[in-house]
């Protein structure tokens, strides 16, 4: 099956600051999405981007599907933005594989 | 709407009991599954629905049912609980009878096995 890895695991920043997360993943895919859980466990899904660039807001997205990787923006950041990243991705499959995350913490 | 809403929120019991997770969304989705999230993992499949009268297994079926008797609802069964099936439960749902459109997530269920 699609394995999927997410960069970096931990993340820490300062209010203001902006930030990039990596999502690859070993196959060819037709669904990837990028979620943020909340320090309070809730799942928001922040984008459905399987090729090409998506923004809303200070977050933006872009997955390159023929180089395998997809990369979340952060920009300006605020505490808020605290929590984990998910990636998740499927293949022609009915079954979505979500990558072990990367925690961010944004200190004021 | 609703969304897609989960009972109960936390829930403890001892190894060997059954219980049931509920699950239900008033969005009309086709699509709806169920997740595990262990302590510093992401979220694994258990079971999912892509209609009603039809189930499949995820990566983690083993010790769980489920039905899909109607659109809106996809209960979950732990048979005998054990102490590995302790987790953070998600349902979610989607569009469509495939992956091609984002999913929304319940708020989750915490299950404690002793």
């Amino acid at each position: 099956g699609i394995q999927v890895e997410q960069s970096p695991p931990d993340l820490i920043l300062q209010e203001g600051a902006n930030s990039t997360l990596r999502c690859n993943f070993s196959d060819s895919v037709n669904n990837l999405q990028w979620f943020h859980q909340n320090p309070w466990g809730q799942l928001i899904n922040l984008f459905y981007i399987p090729s090409g660039t998506k923004q809303n807001g200070r977050l933006s997205a872009t997955t390159v599907a023929t180089e395998r990787y997809s990369l979340l923006y952060i920009s300006s950041s605020q505490t808020t933005d605290s929590g984990v990243y998910f990636c998740a991705v499927a293949y022609n499959t009915d079954k979505l594989i979500f990558g072990t995350g990367t925690r961010l913490q944004v200190f004021p | 709407n609703a969304g897609v809403t989960q009972t109960p929120k936390f829930q403890v019991l001892k190894t060997g009991q059954s219980m049931t997770l509920q699950c239900a969304q008033d969005m009309n989705h086709e699509y709806m599954s169920w997740y595990r999230q262990d302590p510093g993992m992401g979220l694994r499949l258990i079971h999912y629905s892509v209609g009603a009268g039809i189930t499949d297994q995820g990566e983690v079926p083993n010790g769980y049912n489920v039905s899909r008797s109607t659109t809106e609802d996809f209960p979950l069964r732990l048979l005998s609980a054990a102490p590995s099936q302790t987790s953070v439960y998600f349902c979610a749902s989607s569009p469509g009878t495939d992956l091609s459109y984002e999913q929304y997530f319940g708020p989750g269920t915490r299950l404690t096995v002793t």
